[in-house]
Formats: structure tokens, C-alpha cells, sequence
């Protein structure tokens, strides 16, 4: 399997500001999905965003998706406290059903 | 969404002794789980894939007789730490996707710490 590598490692926001995030990765997807992991928990999933759309929006979540580049952005608008997380993103193809991940950005929203 | 719950959340125990921890599918049938470990500020590390009631596939580097997987049933998996050592502390984290295969939902997770 094949694992998002997310981009920066960590980033420190204001809270109303917005979030941005990468993921890079290296094959062929069906879809790709994004993930929030509070700490000491397990993952909730986000979104999830075809092969065949550029971009998609989930309430202040936008995501978009460049196959041509391979990548991946996670936009979080008006961040808030509860905002603060890791995210993951994890590139899927159903010749392999098996998530991998990277190490994810680690958000922190100060009040 | 579904429901994939987790048991016990944490557990504390001796080395040499050896920990179950239980991942179950709540409200639809899990064929497929998954088994991660995830150190401190660190990424989820797939440790194996595990079909319901065949074998589970292990990753590469991972000893597949000292973590038991069992998927006896579409609901049920476990993974058995045996012979627990204090570098086997860990948060573990199993999870399940969905019968569309669109997403995986995950457990609570397990802190194992070992003494």
C-alpha cells in the first residue's frame, strides 16, 4: 500500500484564521481521504475525494485534488480550539484495500 | 457512520504476560480489519490485515507469533500482545472499511503500557 506524505509537520493558527495542508503521494488512486486524529485517539475520517473530482467542500473543510501533481490540499476555514489535531491523508486504490499513513500535520488552533 | 469499538482503552501489565485487545464492528460486517500501532507523535504503523476467518497478513518486520490476530467472526477481531516486553508499550488501533470500501472507520485505540 501506499502512504500520503503530509505536508508541513506541524502548523500553529490563530483561532478564525485558515488552515492549509499538503499531501503528496506516489501511485495511481481510486480516492484519496483525509483523517483527524484527536490526541490518544483513533481516527475519524473527514472527506473523501474521488479520482475524478478536483475539489470538494464538508462544511469549513475544502479539499482538492491535482492527480497530474499527484497532491493533495486540506483546507480548514475559520479554524476553531476543537479544530486542533493531526491530520492524515491516505491515498486509496481497490487493487490494495489497505490505508497507509503518513505522519501528518499536526495542527494547533491558539484562542 | 459506523461503529468499530475498541476494548479495553488502556491496559497496564507485566512483561512476560500477554494482552488481548478486542476490536469489534458494532452495526455492519467487518471482512476486513486492520491492526495499527502508533508511537508518541508518531504515524499509525500498519501491522496486519486481518480477513474473517482465514489468516491475517503481517508487514513486513512485524512477528506475526508474537501479535496473535484472530477474526473468528464478520464482527470480531482481536490482537494478542504475547509475551509482553516494556518495548511493546504502544497506543494500538484497529479499523474496518466500510462495506463500500470508501472509508475505514476506527477504534477508540488501546495505550498498552508494559512494566
Amino acid at each position: 500500500s501506499q502512504q500520503g506524505e503530509e505536508d508541513p509537520q506541524a502548523l500553529s493558527i490563530q483561532e478564525g484564521e485558515n488552515a492549509t495542508m499538503n499531501c503528496s503521494y506516489k501511485t495511481s488512486i481510486n480516492n484519496l481521504q483525509w483523517y483527524r486524529q484527536n490526541s490518544g485517539r483513533g481516527l475519524v475520517h473527514l472527506i473523501l475525494i474521488r479520482s475524478n473530482e478536483r475539489e470538494k467542500h464538508s462544511g469549513r473543510l475544502r479539499v482538492t485534488l491535482d492527480t497530474s501533481k499527484k497532491s493533495s490540499s486540506l483546507l480548514i476555514t475559520a479554524s476553531r480550539a476543537a479544530d486542533t489535531a493531526s491530520y492524515f491523508c491516505a491515498p486509496f486504490h481497490s487493487n490494495d484495500y489497505k490505508l497507509s499513513f503518513g505522519a501528518g500535520t499536526t495542527v494547533t488552533v491558539r484562542a | 457512520g459506523a461503529v468499530v469499538s475498541q476494548h479495553p482503552s488502556w491496559v497496564i501489565c507485566k512483561s512476560g504476560t500477554s494482552v488481548k485487545i478486542e476490536c469489534r464492528s458494532l452495526d455492519f460486517q467487518a471482512t476486513t480489519m486492520f491492526w495499527y500501532r502508533q508511537f508518541p507523535k508518531q504515524s499509525l504503523m500498519l501491522m496486519a490485515t486481518s480477513n474473517e476467518g482465514s489468516k491475517a497478513t503481517y508487514e513486513q518486520g512485524v512477528e506475526k507469533d508474537k501479535f496473535l490476530i484472530n477474526h473468528a467472526s464478520l464482527t470480531l477481531s482481536t490482537l494478542t500482545v504475547t509475551s509482553a516486553h516494556p518495548e511493546d508499550s504502544s497506543f494500538y488501533i484497529c479499523s474496518s472499511l466500510g462495506q463500500a470500501y470508501t472509508e475505514a472507520f476506527f477504534g477508540q485505540g488501546t495505550r498498552l503500557t508494559v512494566v
